[in-house]
């Protein structure tokens, strides 16, 4: 079955580390995105990428990184520069065919600070 | 600087119950609004509305869009516990294809 995968459920991030948060859809899309959600502020967007080799930067882009060398694939890297990076994160991807897009979600990995 | 505003933030309710949830939305250049169901991990998609389709309905949801006075209510009618979740609400504000602004979510919580 088509889906988003994301990878890990769970991850610990020490203090100065930097760590990245792997997604991975083969639903053939060329949009993918990258959201934050925090408990009552509902989903921000991070970055997101309308296809292979380029990028944009979201609402609270800094203190984060991508990288779209494939189409299948768009982590994210949470950098030392984010100072509060506990949160729930999810990636989502659509087929935009410029009149209306459906965002299409993974499961999200909850990244927490030791 | 597209804004979504979801209300109320919680509920809860007893099964059987009817419960509507409010979303505004002040936006660029409107092209969509959608709404999405969260239990536990993915949001998942439930409706989708446009300029040329305010409403839409699919067993006990169903949900309007008013483009003039900008807001959507879905209603969720004869409540089970399986409604329990977050509910969001989202605007494609035709600023870049595909970039939804999110509101903060309804917490529904439906008790037996």
């Amino acid at each position: 079955d088509g889906g988003i995968t994301q990878s890990p459920k769970y991850l610990f991030r020490k203090e100065g580390q930097n760590v990245t948060l792997s997604c991975e859809q083969n639903l053939n899309h060329d949009a993918m995105y990258w959201y934050r959600q925090d408990p009552g502020q509902g989903l921000r967007l991070i970055y997101y990428s309308q296809i292979v080799n380029d990028f944009q930067k979201g609402d609270i882009a800094e203190g984060y990184s991508v990288s779209r060398e494939k189409k299948e694939s768009f982590p994210l890297t949470v950098t030392s520069a984010q100072k509060n990076p506990t949160a729930f994160y999810l990636c989502a991807s659509s087929r935009p065919d410029g009149i209306n897009e459906k965002l299409f979600f993974g499961s999200g990995t909850q990244l927490s600070v030791l | 600087e597209d804004k979504v505003v979801q209300s109320p933030l919680s509920l809860v309710v007893h099964e059987g119950d009817t419960v509507t949830l409010n979303c505004s939305y002040e936006v660029t250049n409107f092209r969509s609004l959608l709404w999405y169901k969260q239990e536990k991990k993915a949001p998942t998609f439930l409706f989708m509305l446009t300029s040329s389709g305010i409403e839409k309905k699919s067993g006990r949801l169903s949900s309007i869009l008013d483009k003039k006075e900008l807001f959507s209510i879905l209603n969720i009618t004869a409540t089970q516990t399986g409604d329990s979740a977050i509910y969001l609400c989202a605007v494609d504000g035709g600023t870049s294809y595909g970039k939804l602004t999110f509101g903060q979510g309804t917490i529904l919580t439906v008790h037996p």
